[in-house]
């Protein structure tokens, strides 16, 4: 089976530095995406990691940690449009391209 | 423009009824996802489709049909038989080529119940 879980929300003021975390169980693995998605709106993909260690992409990168079950997605110099909710999905070994998606991380940027 | 239009953006619907949700995409992608959404739960898969003509059971498919007749259209009906129907309902396709494929998503139809 597959198990994922994020921080429900998280406050953060604009200008600063956070991290969003996800840990996971799973029978099996491919890789680990991450998703933003606005209010009543599509999600948008960010980031994806396959291999352990920090996948750098623009201003999205994501961090993952295969035998920890872990993974981060770091949000540098927040603007007041990053907030919205942050989506970790794994990829399912198994074929398919199928994705287990945790509940997300409803994260609030404040003046 | 490239991407994946569903519609209609809001649906309501009757005790009884069956509804049709459309999703079209012109990416070319070979395979395509239907996933619902409910608040404080994470997207649930429905259905999805690798091929055209093949389609297969998602984690939640119960009540719900598909079919999958062109590449570009991946239609879901939401049958009488489905008990809870509100929700956001989003529609993703993505490449089936070797290794991670990303899914990209439609803007959401959201189905409720009168």
């Amino acid at each position: 089976g597959q198990n994922i879980d994020q921080p429900t929300e998280m406050t953060a003021t604009e200008g600063a530095i956070v991290q969003i975390n996800c840990t996971y169980q799973t029978s099996g693995f491919n890789g680990l995406f991450w998703y933003q998605q606005h209010a009543g709106e599509a999600p948008t993909f960010l980031s994806y990691n396959v291999l352990d260690g920090l996948e750098e992409k623009g201003r999205f990168s994501s961090f993952l940690s295969r035998s920890k079950g872990y993974s981060y997605l770091p949000l540098k110099e927040l603007q007041m449009k990053d907030s919205a909710s942050y989506l970790c999905a794994v990829s399912r070994a198994g074929g398919g391209n199928k994705l287990t998606f945790g509940t997300g991380t409803q994260l609030k940027v404040e003046l | 423009d490239g991407g994946i239009t569903q519609s209609p953006k809001y649906l309501f619907r009757k005790e009884g009824q069956n509804v049709t949700l459309s999703c079209e995409q012109n990416l070319n992608h070979d395979a395509m996802y239907w996933y619902r959404q409910d608040p404080g739960q994470g997207l649930r898969l429905i259905y999805y489709s690798q091929i055209v003509n093949d389609f297969q059971k998602g984690d939640i498919a119960e009540g719900y049909s598909v079919s999958r007749e062109k590449k570009e259209s991946f239609p879901l009906t939401v049958t009488s038989a489905q008990k809870n129907p509100t929700a956001f309902y989003l529609c993703a396709s993505s490449p089936m080529e070797g290794g991670l494929n990303i899914q990209y998503f439609g803007a959401g139809t959201r189905l409720s119940v009168l």
